[in-house]
């Protein structure tokens, strides 16, 4: 398995300003992904994360609001941009382990926007 | 795209009884359903998984069975533990292979609650 760490685990922020999350796993992977999950909600997918190229939005999220960077294969970062409350939720970085080919999530980081 | 329907939404038990989980997905492409287990203010947690090449797949007390032609699989847990009330969740993957057409949807999640 991989073990997925994320940073910080939880902030408070001011509209308009902008934040940086940061993935990190314990090996090497293929895949990376960011979700979101409101409050006793789903998982909704952002955007998987590339190594070497830009990442993949899923439709409602866009790059100049979720820019994310992919430098490495055991990195990823996710800011969100300009926020306003409807950011607020629980962000999660998740990868796909190749050798099991099974997917693991890190701990989340619970964003809240004034 | 593909489309994951997970019922119930909530599910109460009494300890030592089983519950059954359903999921239904509508893309015949998808080839990998996986379950997670999500403990309150916790990362979900992958408890089985399932590929299209099988019908039935067994961990002790979970069970997985998928049916690929009505699209449907499920989850079952059987002598059921106040520590298994959490949210469960379905998924199901896109793509022939782990390449970049590979990632997963999930469904709804059913809050199972296990009463002692």
């Amino acid at each position: 398995s991989a073990v997925i760490s994320q940073k910080p685990s939880r902030d408070i922020c001011q509209r308009g300003t902008s934040l940086t999350i940061q993935c990190q796993v314990d090996s090497q992977v293929t895949m990376m992904f960011w979700y979101r999950q409101q409050p006793g909600q789903s998982l909704t997918l952002i955007a998987t994360a590339n190594q070497g190229s830009e990442a993949t939005y899923e439709s409602g999220f866009v790059i100049d609001k979720f820019p994310i960077s992919r430098p490495n294969l055991t990195f990823s970062t996710l800011t969100v941009s300009n926020m306003s409350p409807e950011d607020s939720s629980i962000y999660l970085c998740s990868a796909l382990a190749p050798s099991v080919h099974e997917q693991f999530f890190g701990p989340g980081t619970r964003l809240t926007v004034l | 795209g593909e489309n994951v329907e997970q019922h119930p939404s909530t599910l109460s038990v009494q300890e030592g009884d089983s519950a059954v989980i359903k999921c239904t997905y509508s893309d015949s492409a998808s080839n990998y359903f996986p379950w997670y287990k999500q403990e309150l203010g916790k990362r979900p947690q992958l408890i089985i998984d399932i590929r299209s090449n099988v019908g039935e797949k067994k961990d002790q007390r979970i069970a997985v069975t998928l049916n690929k032609t009505a699209k449907h699989f499920s989850l079952h847990i059987t002598e059921t533990q106040p520590e298994d009330s959490a949210v469960y969740f379905c998924a199901a993957s896109i793509g022939p292979s782990w390449g970049s057409n590979y990632k997963l949807t999930f469904g709804k999640g059913t809050l199972l609650t296990v009463n002692p």
